[in-house]
């Protein structure tokens, strides 16, 4: 099974400020047809989880462009320029490359300073 | 807009059985991959398993924990996914959700396995 590891696990963040979490897989998530299935979701207190980014970096629709993917092979970043209070949450990378299992990352809590 | 419902969750004993729900709106259902996602009370995220279409088989596949327990199912007439879940154990206690491969996701219903 491909292992998603995320850090940091806890990210306190000043409101404004910038924030990176890190994903990183135990193989590359390199498909066969080229394109790489890594997604970021996020889930915020007492909702379901959202999908933010697909393909490493393609922003969902309605998705703010303070948030960006980037990455490639086995290692992933999703950035957030500015941090706002909605974005307090937890934060999971999730890849669908290697199946069965998909799999997801421990989780990033995102908390405001 | 895509909508995703799941029902079916409750209180239910070790080894018991329970069916959950999952009706769909807004997409052509028949045309997508469905999946079942589970979370424990505070844990994070947990791949159950995932249907193909009909017309590739309907094929599923499932997560270690649940496989031999666990079968998922859908009914393209009625636009909906099913998880029959049997012989549930205290370790399957979470908010189950189906999503469209991660597009959309439901509100989640909580099956509660305990003596």
């Amino acid at each position: 099974d491909v292992v998603m590891t995320q850090s940091p696990l806890s990210l306190p963040v000043t409101l404004g400020q910038p924030a990176s979490i890190s994903c990183r897989s135990s193989q590359s998530l390199v498909y066969s047809d080229g394109n790489t299935y890594l997604s970021w979701f996020q889930q915020r207190p007492g909702q379901s989880p959202r999908r933010l980014i697909y393909k490493v970096s393609n922003r969902d629709s309605g998705v703010p462009d303070r948030f960006s993917g980037s990455g490639s092979g086995t290692d992933f970043t999703l950035k957030i320029s500015r941090v706002e209070a909605e974005d307090v949450g937890v934060y999971y990378c999730m890849q669908f490359t290697h199946w069965p299992p998909y799999t997801f990352g421990q989780g990033t809590k995102l908390e405001i300073k | 807009e895509v909508q995703l419902v799941e029902s079916g969750g409750g209180l239910v004993k070790p080894g018991e059985s329970l069916r959950l729900s999952c009706a769909a709106s807004g997409f052509t259902f028949s045309n997508d991959w469905m999946i079942w996602v589970r979370q424990a009370p505070g844990k994070g995220l947990e791949w159950v398993g995932r249907i193909k279409t009909e017309t590739e088989g309907g094929t599923t596949d499932y997560a270690a924990p649940v496989k031999g327990r666990f079968t998922i199912s859908r009914d393209d007439s009625k636009n909906t996914l099913y998880l029959q879940m049997n012989s549930l154990k205290t370790a399957d206690t979470a908010v189950y959700y189906c999503t469209t491969a991660g597009t959309a996701w439901g509100q989640g219903t909580l099956v509660t396995v305990s003596s």
